[in-house]
């Protein structure tokens, strides 16, 4: 079945500091890779999403890259706000299953001054 | 982007006792929503899939009797949690979206203790 994995938290960064957050995964087909992420009090929102191999899915200074020969979509952010703060999940989508979202456990992130 | 509201934010039932979550999507006809679950430091996982005016779709392993899901209006769908126990305790997270390929907008959940 299909299966998210990405790096456990929390990471605590300094303001300015560079983000890589990383996620494999494991799918039949080709999958459709997301990135949400999720503010205190909020529901997820969508950050960015890569459809095929070789996209790169960009947002608000993040990106990942979609890579199918190591089956990973890496989340980084040349330098991160103390608004950055949140938890991060990667999840993918089975195209064989609808819309059907399968999650990583999340990452949360603490950006300190 | 859409929003969706979830009623409760938390609720607290003794067991043998059911409780209703609500999911409204505020801005947009959602066609379709999902209901997820999640643990502490797990990941979100489906729980069942609705579509407006039909039965709703229930993951494998999810127990439909007791997992009541009424997606009764485009902005409108319930989870109902009956005979609730303890290992029911969970924070439960709906999405909406306008079609079952388009793009998921997720409430903020809703945390149930069942003491």
């Amino acid at each position: 079945g299909n299966s998210v994995t990405q790096m456990e938290g929390p990471v605590t960064l300094s303001e300015e500091a560079f983000l890589t957050i990383n996620c494999t995964y494991t799918a039949t087909g080709y999958p459709s890779l997301f990135w949400y992420v999720q503010y205190p009090g909020e529901g997820l929102q969508l950050l960015l999403k890569a459809t095929k191999a070789d996209d790169k899915g960009s947002n608000k200074g993040f990106e990942a890259t979609y890579r199918k020969e190591t089956t990973s979509f890496h989340l980084e952010k040349g330098s991160v706000q103390v608004s950055d703060s949140a938890v991060y999940f990667c999840a993918l989508s089975d195209t064989g299953g609808g819309n059907k979202l399968t999650f990583g456990t999340g990452t949360q992130l603490k950006v300190e001054l | 982007g859409a929003v969706v509201s979830q009623h409760p934010s938390w609720v607290i039932c003794k067991s043998g006792t059911s409780v209703k979550i609500e999911c409204r999507s505020l801005d947009f006809q959602a066609t379709t929503m999902f209901w997820y679950r999640q643990f502490p430091k797990q990941s979100l996982m489906l729980m069942a899939t609705s579509n407006e005016g039909s039965k709703a779709t229930y993951e494998q392993g999810v127990e439909k009797d007791k997992f009541l899901i009424n997606h009764a209006s485009l902005t409108l769908s319930t989870l109902t949690v009956t005979s609730a126990h303890p290992e029911d305790s969970s924070f439960y997270i709906c999405s909406s979206a306008q079609g079952v390929w388009a793009e998921q907008y997720f409430g903020p959940g809703t945390r149930l203790t069942v003491t």
